[in-house]
């Protein structure tokens, strides 16, 4: 059975802190690995990895996957309050499956 | 571009009542699904359809329906409302992803309670 387990399910910091949230998956025929930032709403699109080794960088935030470790990486730096959300990581297997974890809560305290 | 339109925002149900969830996508594309959530939770795939008249379960198919009669509605069906389908459910779309395409288009979402 396809699964996507991320870790912790919680995290708290303070401003300015750097952070790293963690994905693991044991998935057939994986494609690609997706970040994906969810506040109040809908979540919204971070990072598309496909290939192992390359870093994926968006200001503060950056990515990078394993894919012979079975594993992916999301690094915040300098954390800063509006970062506070839930974080999910999902995996697409074939052409349109999305296998979605569970998501880490992150609170960032001013 | 609208992108992905989810109606209602948000509904209170009796237990036993039915309902229908709409979602609209402008975008033509040929992938839609239906997520659950709950609080505290990651997103759960109830049903997914990969084209018109195409419709499949996903892994919390049971107590809904759907229907894919066009490209761009895809309903989800509550025939007989239990609490424990009080939840948050998302309508999302996407292309072929390994086609470049970007990911997963998702709609608001709409906030479900079931009394």
């Amino acid at each position: 059975e396809d699964k996507v387990v991320q870790s912790p399910l919680s995290l708290v910091v303070h401003e300015g802190d750097t952070v790293t949230l963690n994905c693991s998956y044991e998935v057939t025929n994986f494609r690609s690995l997706l970040w994906y930032k969810q506040e109040k709403k809908a979540p919204t699109f971070l990072f598309m990895l496909t290939s192992s080794g390359i870093e994926k960088k968006s200001g503060r935030l950056s990515s990078i996957l394993d894919k012979k470790e079975l594993f992916s990486i999301l690094n915040i730096t300098a954390t800063q309050t509006g970062d506070s959300a839930v974080y999910l990581c999902a995996v697409v297997s074939g052409t349109y499956k999305y296998i979605f974890g569970t998501g880490t809560r992150l609170k960032v305290l001013a | 571009n609208a992108g992905v339109t989810q109606t209602p925002k948000f509904r209170i149900l009796k237990i036993g009542q039915s309902m229908t969830l709409q979602c609209a996508q402008d975008m033509n594309h040929n992938y839609m699904y239906w997520y659950r959530q709950d609080p505290g939770m990651g997103l759960k795939l109830i049903y997914y359809s990969v084209g018109a008249g195409i419709t499949d379960k996903g892994e919390v198919p049971n107590g809904y329906n759907v229907s894919r009669s066009t490209t761009e509605d895809f309903p989800l069906r509550l025939e007989l409302a239990a609490p424990s389908q009080t939840s948050v459910y998302f309508c999302a779309s996407s292309q072929d992803i390994n086609r470049g395409r970007q990911p997963q288009h998702f709609g608001d979402g709409t906030r479900l309670s079931i009394l």
